[in-house]
C-alpha cells in the first residue's frame, strides 16, 4: 500500500474548525484515501473516506486534492471529544482489507 | 447493534500461563480481525479471518493461535507469551474482506490491556 505523510501534533480551539493534512504522493489511481480515529482508551473508528470528490457527513469532511496527491480531513467546529489520533489510511480498490495505519496526527483540543 | 465486544477488558499473565481473548460482533460481518497497539504506536494488523477461514496471518509468532469458531466470535489464544507482548490487543470486524467501493468500514472494539509478567 502507497505510504502516508501525518504531522505528529496538532493543537486547535473548542469551537473552531480543525484542518488535518495528509500527503500521500504515491497514490495510485485505485487507491482510496480513508481516515480513522481513535479516541483515548478506545479502539479506532472509521471516519470519512472518498476517491477523488470531496465528501462530506455527519463527523467530518474530506478535501481531496486535484492531482490526489494530498488531502485534508475538515472538522467543521472542534469539541474536546474530538480530541484524539486521526490516522490517514491508502486502500486500493482492488486490494484486501488490510488496514495499514501509519503514525497519524495527534489532535489537542484546547478548551 | 454496531458494536464489537471483546473480553477481558484487562489480562496480566504469566509467561507459562494459557489464556484466550474474546472478541465478538452481531452485526453480519464476514470478516474479523486481530490488531496488537503496543503505546504510542499505531495498532498493527496480527491475522484476518474471512468466512471463518484464516485468510491472512502477518508472520504472527505461533505463541498467538486465532480461532473463528463461528461467523460471531474470534478468539486469540495465548501460550508462553513473552514480556515484550505486553500490548493492547484490538478485534475488528466488517462487512467483508473486499477494500473497494463503499467504506467496508472496520468496527473496532475497545481492546484487551494484556500484561505478561
Amino acid at each position: 500500500d502507497a505510504k502516508t505523510t501525518q504531522p505528529n501534533s496538532m493543537e486547535s480551539n473548542e469551537e473552531e474548525p480543525v484542518h488535518l493534512p495528509c500527503n500521500h504522493s504515491t497514490i495510485s489511481g485505485t487507491d482510496y484515501i480513508h481516515w480513522y480515529r481513535q479516541l483515548p482508551s478506545q479502539g479506532p473508528e472509521y471516519v470519512i473516506h472518498g476517491l477523488t470528490s470531496n465528501v462530506n457527513n455527519r463527523m467530518a469532511s474530506l478535501a481531496i486534492a486535484e492531482d490526489r496527491k494530498s488531502s485534508t480531513l475538515i472538522l467543521h467546529r472542534a469539541t474536546l471529544r474530538d480530541a484524539a489520533v486521526y490516522y490517514c489510511i491508502l486502500r486500493s480498490h482492488f486490494g484486501n482489507e488490510k488496514l495499514t495505519f501509519g503514525t497519524g496526527t495527534r489532535l489537542t483540543i484546547i478548551p | 447493534d454496531t458494536e464489537v465486544t471483546q473480553t477481558p477488558k484487562h489480562l496480566v499473565m504469566g509467561m507459562t500461563n494459557k489464556k484466550s481473548l474474546k472478541c465478538e460482533q452481531h452485526m453480519g460481518h464476514r470478516a474479523m480481525y486481530w490488531y496488537k497497539q503496543k503505546a504510542k504506536k499505531p495498532p498493527e494488523l496480527m491475522f484476518v479471518y474471512s468466512y471463518e477461514k484464516l485468510s491472512i496471518n502477518e508472520s504472527v509468532p505461533s505463541r498467538f493461535s486465532p480461532e473463528c469458531p463461528n461467523s460471531s466470535l474470534l478468539n486469540l489464544h495465548l501460550h508462553a507469551l513473552q514480556p515484550e507482548d505486553s500490548a493492547l490487543y484490538l478485534c475488528a470486524s466488517s462487512p467483508s474482506i473486499l477494500a473497494g467501493g463503499p467504506a467496508n468500514e472496520q468496527f473496532f472494539g475497545p481492546g484487551t490491556r494484556l500484561t505478561v509478567l
